[in-house]
């Protein structure tokens, strides 16, 4: 079965770009979360979608958006980027939301972002 | 916002020994766990997970144990091999988020 995919895998950008990354969750999970990961550092959470509604949302400003979609994969895009959003940009899946039954999640390969 | 956070940074061990990687969580809320491995270049990749009305699970050469008292986690690497060396991180859910720690790393050496 294939697990989480996520493209691209790198993506090169300049300052006050946009970028839209993708994903598409393990078949049968109906829940897509999205992380940031600095360089040296654990996963930060941004979003989580379940059934194309937004269920949750970390510290990141507005510049930062995602919807899904009815087969359950998912977009982040970002705007106006800075520097300091190049990362690692993860999405992980799980079957049902994240808080309503100690839901694992499964983590895709990751993006890496570069914005120069 | 949630800490997580591992007492060592780096870790190394012989190949054979056991490893034991340790997590500090901060939310006594905080009900599930995940150990997860994350290799270079790849996304971190579940390893085992403990509920919070369990003290301790096995997995594989693996076992995860929870000490709700001093809100303290560690994972318990039996016979470790090459093929561990990695950088090990503890998310702990709380509502609907997973909040990671800032990683161990751990080199196996041959």
């Amino acid at each position: 079965d294939a697990g989480v995919t996520q493209s691209p895998t790198h993506l090169i950008k300049t300052r006050g770009q946009h970028v839209t990354l993708r994903c598409s969750p393990i078949s049968g999970h109906k829940s897509v979360s999205w992380y940031q990961q600095v360089l040296g550092q654990g996963p930060q959470f941004i979003f989580q979608y379940y059934e194309k509604e937004e269920r949750g949302r970390g510290n990141f400003p507005d510049r930062f958006s995602a919807r899904q979609f009815p087969n359950y994969s998912s977009e982040l895009n970002v705007n106006a980027l800075l520097l300091g959003d190049s990362a690692l940009y993860l999405c992980a899946s799980s079957f049902s939301p994240i808080g309503t039954a100690r839901e694992t999640q499964y983590f895709g390969p990751g993006t890496r972002l570069l914005v120069l | 916002g949630e800490s997580v956070g591992l007492h060592l940074p780096t870790l190394s061990v012989q190949e054979g020994d056991n490893s034991i990687i340790n997590c500090a969580y901060s939310n006594s809320a905080s009900d599930y766990f995940i150990w997860y491995k994350q290799e270079s270049g790849k996304g971190p990749q579940f390893i085992i997970d403990i509920r919070s009305n369990m003290d301790k699970r096995q997995g594989q050469r693996v076992t995860v144990l929870l000490n709700k008292t001093v809100k303290h986690l560690s994972l318990q690497i039996a016979a470790t091999q090459p093929g561990d060396s990695a950088v090990y991180f503890c998310a702990e859910n709380t509502g609907n988020q997973f909040y990671f720690g800032t990683g161990t790393s751990l080199t196996v050496i041959p």
